[in-house]
């Protein structure tokens, strides 16, 4: 089973600011099979990025995602105070698919 | 407008059985697979399996092969997971998401509540 490590767990930041966040993979995720996972708090969570780069429909161009084989980074390039919320990666490259732990982005 | 709608929140005890649903419109229900997914309280996203609608094809996670069972009826777009016996440890949201490796439209979830 491929394991997915979110870092940082918790990143205090202030709206306006950048946010990079980590996805680091137990075994490479070929083909850039790995999608990106906001949940806002009492929602339902919604699909970001596939592919490990391509925004998905309606997802502002703040959001980008980057990387391969082990190492995955979603970029938020300036926080809105919409973005505060969990993000998770998932990697459907090998069975069983898998979800990282989640990074929390809260306001600082 | 693609939905998928799913039933609503349930409180069991352990031992009984339980079936939820998800219902799609607004797509070709037997043209995308559903999967479904765990979130237990204060917890993540865990992956528990996939269902193909078309053909009711199932792909389970290990960790969930053999204590939950998907099924699917295309005449009415819709997906269920159920249990046969439930446990405290079921206690969870579950989410219906559509697709069979990423996943672009999740259901509002079901809650289960086990707690006897």
């Amino acid at each position: 089973e491929v394991v997915l490590t979110q870092s940082p767990g918790t990143l205090s930041l202030s709206p306006g600011e950048r946010a990079t966040l980590s996805c680091r993979a137990s075994q490479s995720v070929t083909g850039r099979y790995l999608a990106w996972i906001q949940q806002r708090a009492g929602q339902s969570p919604r699909l970001l990025i596939y592919d490990a780069s391509t925004r998905a429909t309606g997802i502002p161009d703040r959001f980008s995602g980057s990387g391969s084989g082990t190492d995955f980074t979603l970029t938020i390039s300036r926080l809105e105070p919409e973005d505060f919320a969990v993000y998770y990666c998932q990697q459907y490259d090998s069975f069983p698919l898998t979800f990282g732990g989640g990074t929390k982005v809260e306001i600082k | 407008e693609v939905q998928l709608v799913q039933s609503g929140a349930e409180v069991k005890k352990p031992g009984e059985s339980l079936r939820i649903s998800c219902k799609g419109s607004g797509y070709t229900f037997t043209n995308n697979w559903i999967t479904w997914v765990r979130q237990m309280p204060g917890k993540g996203l865990e992956w528990m399996g996939r269902i193909d609608p078309s053909d009711s094809s199932t792909n389970y996670s290990p960790s969930f092969q053999g204590h939950v069972t998907f099924s699917a009826d295309k005449s009415v777009s819709t997906v269920y997971l159920q249990w046969s016996s439930l446990k405290d440890s079921d206690t969870a949201m579950y989410y219906c998401v559509r697709g069979r490796g990423w996943v672009d439209y999740w259901g509002q979830g079901t809650l289960v509540t086990v707690s006897s």
